[in-house]
């Protein structure tokens, strides 16, 4: 079975650095997108940017490039997605999938929660 | 860029048939698949319709979708409804090396 675990929620203070991880198995973890879903509180899903673990290649949103690093561990299939500086607007649900061949997301992570507050 | 509109909410009755529409900006929305997804309340988001009208394995087959050109919208179809289906709906395409998904549509059933 393909699956996707994510690490715990976190409760961090303004300025403060995050980095949030994504556990593949069930699949060759370098032979697939890995993408990135932010979900703000009582929102939509908006789609944040891929990496592909094979080779590190990423490719971000316009809306979040520069505010967020992604990368891979191929060693432990795990997929992480990184803050240097939190804004109290980084305070969301963040969800990893696989992407298909077809561009779509399936399976999901269960989601990290956020919460950045002073 | 491209975007996707979704109605912000729908209601309807056990039993009964909802339809949710996801409507393209621009362009056609039958370039591109389009894909549903349904997320419960404190869940992850789990695929329900892929390449249009193809269900994953699991997923009844209450569940089906559909593309009208004319109206370059696509649709989901909900039918014999079940108190367990209500949650947010959300479509997603792909455009140009970016991912959309429409703003989402909450169904309740009453």
């Amino acid at each position: 079975e393909v699956q996707l675990v994510q690490s715990g929620a976190e409760v961090k203070k303004p300025g403060e650095s995050l980095k949030i991880s994504c556990k593949g198995s069930g699949y060759t973890f370098t032979n697939s997108w890995i993408a990135w879903v932010r979900q703000m509180p009582g929102k939509g899903l908006e789609w944040m940017g891929i990496i592909y673990p094979g080779d590190s290649d990423t490719r971000y949103s316009p809306s979040f490039q520069g505010q967020v690093i992604m990368s891979a561990d191929n060693s432990i299939s795990t997929a992480y997605l990184q803050w240097d500086s939190l804004k109290a607007s980084d305070s969301a649900m963040y969800y990893c999938a696989r992407i298909t061949v077809g561009n779509w997301f399936d399976p999901w992570g269960q989601g990290t929660l956020v919460t950045v507050s002073s | 860029n491209f975007m996707l509109t979704q109605p912000h909410s729908v209601s309807e009755s056990p039993g009964k048939t909802v339809t949710i529409s996801c409507t393209g900006s621009s362009g056609s929305i039958a370039s591109n698949y389009v894909q549903w997804y349904q997320q419960r309340p404190g869940s992850a988001p789990t695929l329900v319709i892929y390449e249009d009208n193809q269900r994953p394995s699991g997923v009844p087959d209450r569940f089906s979708g559909s593309i009208a050109r004319s109206s370059n919208s696509a649709s989901l179809s909900i039918s014999g409804l079940k108190t367990e289906d209500e949650a947010d709906y959300y479509c997603q395409s792909y455009d140009n090396n970016n991912w959309v998904f429409g703003g989402g549509t909450k169904l309740t059933v009453l």
